[in-house]
């Protein structure tokens, strides 16, 4: 299975810096595809916070950057704030499957 | 500023089609940087990518999906539309339409999502 996974939860006090990691595979992260995440607040749809790795559309707090390296990829969120508690999805590409492929998800749970 | 809005039936009878429509206000669909794609999300679960179809109709699905969908634009209404047959209790999801950008790498911005449910 060439879906990127993610670990379910992770959480952390206000303040705090926590990472959520995307390990994909040689057919997606790992052939180049670049990788945006999206952050899901409860009850509406996914919105995009990073872009092409690394990159903050306009208005995404600079509390959220983004990695990669390899076959795997990384979003961290510094200085944690309540409003931060959603769920978080990295997407990338998939060339053996001609597919847009969408991590499997973790939650965001502040303190 | 684009917004898109998800339009159609919230319930749907197995083994019929699912016909939803997107409706982009705030700019023109037939930009030809632009894929205008699908994406679902079952209760409880993660995201899936349905298919995405250009303004001049060029198409592409997910594999798993492909024999059963269908997408399609009309320009002069400003839209694009999602047809998914023989659908069953598994299609059930909220139906999420959104803009691909960055030369079709990522899914900005997204409609608020439509719930359908496939029930007798």
């Amino acid at each position: 299975q060439s879906v990127p996974t993610q670990p379910p939860s992770v959480s952390g006090a206000p303040g705090q810096r926590v990472t959520i990691s995307c390990t994909g595979s040689s057919s997606n992260i790992g052939a180049g595809y670049d990788v945006q995440w999206y952050q899901q607040l409860p009850g509406t749809a996914p919105k995009l916070v990073i872009y092409g790795n690394s990159n903050r559309p306009s208005g995404v707090p600079d509390r959220f950057s983004g990695s990669k390296s390899g076959t795997s990829a990384s979003l961290a969120i510094t200085g944690l704030q309540a409003e931060d508690e959603a769920d978080y999805y990295c997407q990338s590409y998939d060339s053996s499957l001609s597919d847009y492929v969408f991590g499997t998800g973790t939650k965001v749970t502040v303190l | 500023q684009l917004q898109l809005q998800e339009s159609g039936p919230g319930l749907v009878k197995p083994s019929e089609t699912l016909s939803l429509t997107c409706t982009v206000s705030g700019g023109s669909i037939s930009r030809s940087t632009y894929y205008w794609g699908w994406i679902r999300q079952p209760p409880g679960k993660g995201l899936e990518w349905i298919g995405s179809v250009s303004y001049s109709g060029s198409t592409y699905y997910n594999p798993s999906l492909k024999s059963r969908v269908i997408t399609s634009v009309d320009t002069s209404k400003n839209h694009f539309s999602l047809r998914l047959n023989s659908v069953t209790a598994a299609d059930t999801a909220v139906y999420y339409c959104a803009r691909l950008d960055g030369l079709g790498k990522w899914f900005d911005p997204w409609g608020q999502g439509t719930l359908v449910t496939v029930s007798s």
